[in-house]
């Protein structure tokens, strides 16, 4: 079975700074995407990069990046000199191949990140 | 940003009555989604639809139903809302592409007394 694991419950980053956020994932499937959406206090869940399982290049969006270390199953995100407008809820997700006929992404519980200025 | 809008963004009903939420692309995308979000449970897939006429079950489908008619729209209902269906409603679409990347509306949040 699928699952997508965020340890960090919550983190607290400074102005500027870079963070990581963690996401391991478990899965027996051999293509696969992972992904990470930000979900800030309006609620809304807005896409920020993905990676594909047979990728070699880590992923990059602006002053995002994901740090796929596909050995450990883990998709890091790193968002280099945060914002204050990047204080959010970080989730990170999974697909399983179109031929499983599951279309769903499985979830991780999120990170709830504050930056303070 | 992906074209994608959900109506109504808030909703107060009590149980018993029929709601149909509503979402809307503009991106012509193939696939769309309905999921729900809940504390402590994530996202959780209600049905999908892979075509005009074409949907199916996801893991949390009992209590709802749903249509597509037209490419760009597609409508959940709740035939009678009871309170465990209080929650957080995301519609996703997704081009096939081969990772299956979903983009996401704004949600609906519905509450039923």
């Amino acid at each position: 079975a699928q699952k997508i694991t965020q340890t960090q419950p919550g983190m607290f980053v400074q102005e500027k700074e870079a963070v990581t956020l963690d996401c391991t994932y478990d899965t027996s499937d051999q293509s696969y995407g992972l992904f990470w959406y930000k979900q800030p206090s309006s609620g809304e869940m807005i896409f920020l990069i993905y990676q594909g399982s047979y990728d070699e290049q880590n992923a990059t969006e602006g002053r995002y990046s994901l740090n796929f270390q596909k050995a450990r199953k883990s998709a890091n995100l790193v968002i280099s000199a945060s914002q204050l407008g990047d204080s959010a809820m970080y989730v990170c997700a999974m697909s399983r191949p179109w031929s499983t006929g599951r279309r769903a992404l499985t979830f991780g519980s999120g990170t709830r990140l504050q930056v303070q200025p | 940003d992906a074209g994608i809008t959900q109506s109504p963004r808030h909703k107060v009903t009590e149980t018993g009555t029929p709601v149909t939420l509503r979402c809307h692309q503009t991106e012509n995308h193939r696939y769309m989604y309905w999921y729900r979000q809940d504390p402590g449970h994530g996202l959780r897939l209600i049905h999908y639809s892979y075509g005009v006429k074409d949907t199916d079950k996801g893991e949390v489908s009992d209590g709802y139903s749903v249509s597509r008619s037209k490419t760009e729209d597609f409508l959940l209902t709740l035939e009678s809302a009871t309170s465990s269906q209080t929650s957080v409603y995301f519609c996703a679409i997704s081009d096939g592409g081969r990772y299956n990347e979903q983009f996401f509306g704004p949600g609906t949040r519905l509450t039923v007394l």
